[in-house]
Formats: structure tokens, C-alpha cells, sequence
């Protein structure tokens, strides 16, 4: 089954800790896409990156860091220099051409708490 | 200021009794208009896209249309099984996402 990936399910941090938050797709798409997610509020963007080893920042990119290595592979660091960081993370994917680019496509999420 | 805005908050149905959730939005150069249901604790299930004006999108009990302003998801006849948040998402110059309206439906 075609789909996005993403691991663990849940995850806590401890003061001063930097964790990595696993997304992989085997859609074929391009595009990917890290938002954070917090009770009320729409999902914020905080990377996206179109092509393989390049990557931009989003709207609240502090204290988070991306790679882009592999075309299925879009990992998320969360540095200790990201005060605040539990919340709900969805990872996503788009395909390229056409309208088929604007529709993304979400994995099940990562619930990063801090201990 | 691109925003998209979704009302109600949150909407509480009788099994059967069909409601309308809005989404107002205001982006620049749109290239579509998309809905997504969320379940709790789990990633967005896309539902539609829209595209134009006058568009309409049907899928079981839901049908999404499309004005220049809005966006409207009518529910017809819901089921417990309905329960869900749903989002707007206006993809434009940036992808603009709504906070989303949580729907409850009683059997």
C-alpha cells in the first residue's frame, strides 16, 4: 500500500534533548511537508522541501531542523533551542504536475511531549 | 492577510438531522480549495478539492461547494460514524489551513 510513514507514535523529550522524528513515503511524490498542530489553532508549517537536498524554512522553523537525503525520506529534529515543543507533528507529501501538486497527502502523526 | 476561517467551532447533531459547516477564506491567487476529515489522534484524510466557483463535490453523505468567498460542507443525514474535525485548506501563493470545526453526531 502506497502511503506515508510516520514513527514513533509517541515520543517525550527531556530538557535539553534534541529528537528525531521519523517521516518516509513511497508515494513517488516529490514534495514534502512538516506541520505542527496545537488544540485550536489550524497546522502550522515548519519546513517543506521540493526536490531532493534542498529544503525552506516555514513559518515557524525555530528550534527545528530538516534533511532531505532521500526522496522518500523527510526526518525532523527537534532541538533544545525549540522551547515549546509538544504538540501534534504531521508530516506530509504532494505529487508534482498538474493539480495533482496541490493536494497533500498526511501520515498518522507523532505526539511529541516533554518530560 | 491570507486567512481561512471555519465556523462553527464545533457542531453537536442528532443522527439524521443535516447541517452545513463554513469555511470563509481570503488568499491570494487561489489554486484550490480543499477539505480534509481528522480523526482523533490521527493524520487529515483528504476529501475534496474544488477549483472553481460553482464547483460541487459529492462523496457518501457529504457535498462541498465552492463560492469566491466560501466554502460550504453540507452533511446530509449524519451517522455517529460522521464524527470527525473537519478542515478547510486553501492552497494558494502559501497553503492556508483553517483551525477546523468539530463535529459531534448522537445515534
Amino acid at each position: 500500500d502506497g502511503g506515508i510513514t510516520q514513527s514513533p507514535k509517541y515520543l517525550f523529550r527531556k530538557e535539553g534533548q534534541n529528537v528525531t522524528l521519523s517521516c518516509e513515503q513511497n508515494l513517488n511524490h516529490d514534495a514534502m511537508y512538516w506541520y505542527r498542530q496545537d488544540p485550536g489553532q489550524g497546522l502550522r508549517l515548519i519546513y517543506y522541501s521540493q526536490i531532493v537536498n534542498d529544503f525552506q524554512k516555514g513559518d515557524i522553523a525555530e528550534g527545528y531542523s530538516v534533511s532531505r537525503e532521500k526522496k522518500e525520506s523527510f526526518p525532523l529534529t527537534v532541538t533544545s533551542a525549540q522551547k515549546n515543543p509538544t504538540a501534534f507533528y504531521l508530516c506530509a507529501s504532494s505529487g508534482t504536475g498538474g493539480r495533482a501538486k496541490n493536494i497533500q497527502y498526511f501520515g498518522a502523526g507523532t505526539r511529541l511531549s516533554v518530560l | 492577510e491570507d486567512q481561512v476561517t471555519q465556523s462553527p467551532e464545533a457542531l453537536r447533531l442528532q443522527e439524521g438531522e443535516s447541517s452545513s459547516l463554513n469555511c470563509s477564506y481570503t488568499v491570494s491567487g487561489l489554486r484550490g480549495l480543499f477539505w480534509y476529515r481528522q480523526d482523533p489522534g490521527k493524520g487529515p484524510e483528504f476529501l475534496f478539492t474544488l477549483y472553481s466557483a460553482g464547483e460541487e463535490k459529492e462523496k457518501e453523505r457529504l457535498k462541498a461547494t465552492l463560492t469566491k468567498k466560501e466554502s460550504f460542507l453540507h452533511i446530509t443525514a449524519p451517522k455517529p460514524e460522521d464524527s470527525a474535525t473537519y478542515l478547510c485548506v486553501a492552497g494558494g501563493f502559501k497553503t492556508i489551513f483553517g483551525a477546523g470545526t468539530r463535529l459531534f453526531v448522537k445515534a
